[in-house]
């Protein structure tokens, strides 16, 4: 079955650090790749996405995220990071039967 | 105003109750989706329905059932809940099995 490796479970830095959080996927063909961020007591939005192309994709509020096939993985990255993203990040994979799968997630706390 | 709506936004029952918990969406997407989320554990996929007459089995649908009453509402059924369903359940809409919007949540304690 697939699965989703998020290794970092909770990650605590001050602002203006710089930010990756670690994705690793368990599927050999073709997939499709989501960040997604939960701020306290939200729902999830999508941070990026990737379904082909240029392997290094940018979203929104400043976060990237690079894909390595040869890894299997898909890195999320931010250069500076703000209070405000003080948030649970999930990564999430699209192996083609329709369904996501989700990384247990990553709790970033940032301190002012 | 919201895409995706869930009600209630809260709810706390007792054991052996049944309860449903609705989810609505306005962005005409065709899939519809439940996940529970514990803490820890990530969310995980309970049901799922690509269209009105198609409803599959998540990871973890035992205890569960559903309902796709229209394109726009699909609708989660616990039969009897037990205090470890206590959670936080998520709808999500997707167009074509693509990205997915989520709903704000309900957060569900069974004592």
């Amino acid at each position: 079955a697939q699965s989703v490796s998020q290794h970092n479970h909770h990650v605590i830095l001050s602002e203006a650090a710089s930010l990756e959080l670690g994705c690793n996927y368990s599927y050999g063909g073709t997939v499709n790749l989501f960040w997604y961020v939960q701020y306290p007591g939200q729902h999830l939005q999508l941070l990026l996405k990737y379904f082909s192309g240029d392997p290094l994709v940018k979203g929104i509020k400043g976060f990237e995220a690079e894909f390595i096939k040869s890894k299997f993985s898909f890195n999320l990255r931010k250069p500076s990071v703000q209070w405000s993203d003080t948030a649970e990040y999930f990564c999430a994979v699209n192996t083609g039967f329709q369904k996501l799968v989700f990384g247990t997630g990553t709790r970033l706390l940032v301190s002012p | 105003d919201a895409d995706v709506t869930q009600t209630p936004r809260n709810r706390i029952t007792k054991t052996g109750k049944r309860i449903m918990l609705e989810c609505s969406q306005t962005k005409g997407h065709d899939r519809m989706y439940w996940y529970r989320q514990d803490p820890g554990l990530g969310l995980r996929l309970i049901y799922y329905s690509f269209d009105v007459k198609d409803i599959n089995k998540g990871e973890i649908s035992d205890g569960y059932s559903v309902s796709r009453q229209a394109q726009a509402k699909f609708s989660l059924s616990l039969e009897s809940a037990i205090p470890n369903q206590t959670a936080l359940y998520f709808c999500a809409t997707s167009l074509g099995g693509y990205e997915q919007y989520f709903g704000p949540g309900t957060r569900l304690t069974v004592t």
